[in-house]
């Protein structure tokens, strides 16, 4: 089974409007992080939102967590064209497997002016 | 901003060859890890290190690759004979003392490219 999985797969929206990305899951964890990726570069970390937590705000991002539907979202609001990246989210599992980070596929976002 | 930094940026080197990818982590962090991402693909977990040991490491992370903090700043992945399909974008990350737990602060990467 696949933990961390974003929809949609790809995004393309105009400057000024709202983007907002899926992520699902499916063990139990004790976080989640969201990461952007511009293209062939390193991963930049965006906010990390905790089991216990159901929103987080940090600027213009807005990160929710649902732990009984095992999902979370990430909204971008007032979009610009530097926004353009793949997002990723990452859980880090409650049990087997602790240190590690499980990435999703990510979602292609991209913003035109 | 302190931040993690790896070196080279990019690698060719032969099927067959030893290659040597360095990291540095940020200074006061504990944990220490290497994530890869093929073309077009996940980013994946290779390995996590912690007190000077591999405290966890995924099915990828095979006879053929080895860590090691030979000094107070650097964490190196060594992979002993490339293959093709080692080509890929390896990450390192850190973290500090509360582990896992908290955010993982990745480097910018090293293009590995196996010919």
């Amino acid at each position: 089974s696949q933990q961390g999985e974003e929809d949609p797969q790809a995004l393309s929206i105009q400057e000024g409007e709202n983007a907002t990305m899926n992520c699902s899951y499916k063990t139990s964890i004790n976080n989640l992080q969201w990461y952007r990726q511009n293209s062939g570069r390193g991963l930049v970390h965006l906010i990390l939102i905790r089991s216990n937590e159901r929103e987080k705000h940090s600027g213009r991002l807005r990160v929710t967590l649902d732990t009984s539907k095992k999902s979370s979202s990430l909204l971008i609001t007032a979009s610009r064209a530097a926004d353009t990246a793949s997002y990723f989210c990452a859980t880090r599992s409650l049990s087997g497997g602790y240190n590690k980070l499980i990435f999703g596929a990510g979602t292609r976002l991209a913003v035109h002016p | 901003e302190p931040e993690v930094t790896q070196t080279p940026s990019h690698q060719v080197t032969q099927m067959g060859q030893e290659v040597i990818l360095r990291c540095v982590p940020i200074s006061n962090h504990l944990y220490f890890y290497w994530y890869r991402q093929i073309l077009g693909q996940k980013v994946e977990f290779l390995v996590s290190f912690y007190n000077n040991e591999i405290s966890e490491k995924s099915e990828i992370f095979d006879d053929q690759f080895s860590v090691e903090r030979p000094d107070g700043s650097n964490f190196t992945l060594k992979i002993r004979s490339t293959k093709l399909e080692d080509s890929a974008m390896y990450f390192c990350a850190s973290s500090d003392w509360r582990g896992a737990a908290q955010t993982q602060y990745f480097g910018p990467g090293t293009r590995l490219l196996v010919l």
